[in-house]
């Protein structure tokens, strides 16, 4: 079963829009990860919040983590049409030792 | 650097056949990992290595095997190919404690199984 469920499935943007993606999870978490997908490519880790921090911050992205609802929501601002991609949750459980992936936000920015 | 480097990048098999995928990682990392990612879904954890000498079994482990070579190698055999293993073969490695950090992906292997 998936740990991270992410919400929309799929969006679709203007370039300069604000994108924003959602995460659940089941668990109690070390931390969770995002992590960004080309079509037909492998991953690309982007930026990683522990179960301690509210809010971090990677250039254009926003990540916060709220452990009370089990949720997290990635921002990525202004976005570029570079940035058409999937987008990934991972959490980190405490009682395991992998990354346990969710289904997945498919983004297209439009030029 | 290389990064994560993963061989074949495709393959097609007829059930029954057997094959092994290769991972090697260049960042002396210590976990390494294999995944299954299936059309419109995440990934699902087959196996992973936290160190060199050890392997546990991830979320689908059924229908494979694999082997820790060295800290740098990570392989994934199927002994007996069926339809339900098309899909495309990721393999991962991290550094430090397994699961617990960053991981760092291969380009990927699609294997069709018909």
């Amino acid at each position: 079963s998936q740990q991270g469920e992410e919400d929309p499935q799929a969006l679709s943007i203007q370039e300069g829009e604000n994108a924003t993606m959602n995460c659940s999870y089941k668990t109690s978490i070390n931390n969770l990860q995002w992590y960004r997908q080309n079509s037909g490519r492998g991953l690309v880790h982007l930026i990683l919040i522990r179960s301690n921090e509210r809010e971090k911050h990677s250039g254009r992205l926003r990540v916060t983590l709220d452990t009370s609802k089990k949720s997290s929501s990635l921002l990525i601002t202004a976005s570029r049409a570079a940035d058409t991609a999937s987008y990934f949750c991972a959490a980190s459980d405490t009682g395991r030792r992998a990354l346990t992936f969710g289904s997945g936000t498919r983004l297209q920015v439009q030029p | 650097n290389a990064g994560v480097t993963q061989t074949p990048k495709f393959q097609v098999l007829k059930t029954g056949q057997s094959m092994t995928l290769q991972c090697a990682q260049d960042m002396n990392h210590n976990s390494m990992y294999w995944y299954r990612q299936d059309p419109g879904m995440g990934l699902r954890l087959i196996y992973y290595s936290a160190s060199e000498g050890t392997t546990d079994k991830g979320e689908v482990p059924n229908g494979y095997n694999v082997s820790r070579l060295n800290k740098r190698e990570f392989s994934l055999r199927l002994e007996s190919a069926a339809p339900s293993q098309t899909s495309v073969y990721f393999c991962a490695s991290g550094p430090g404690k397994a699961g617990g950090n960053e991981q760092y992906f291969g380009p990927g292997t699609r294997l069709t199984v018909t």
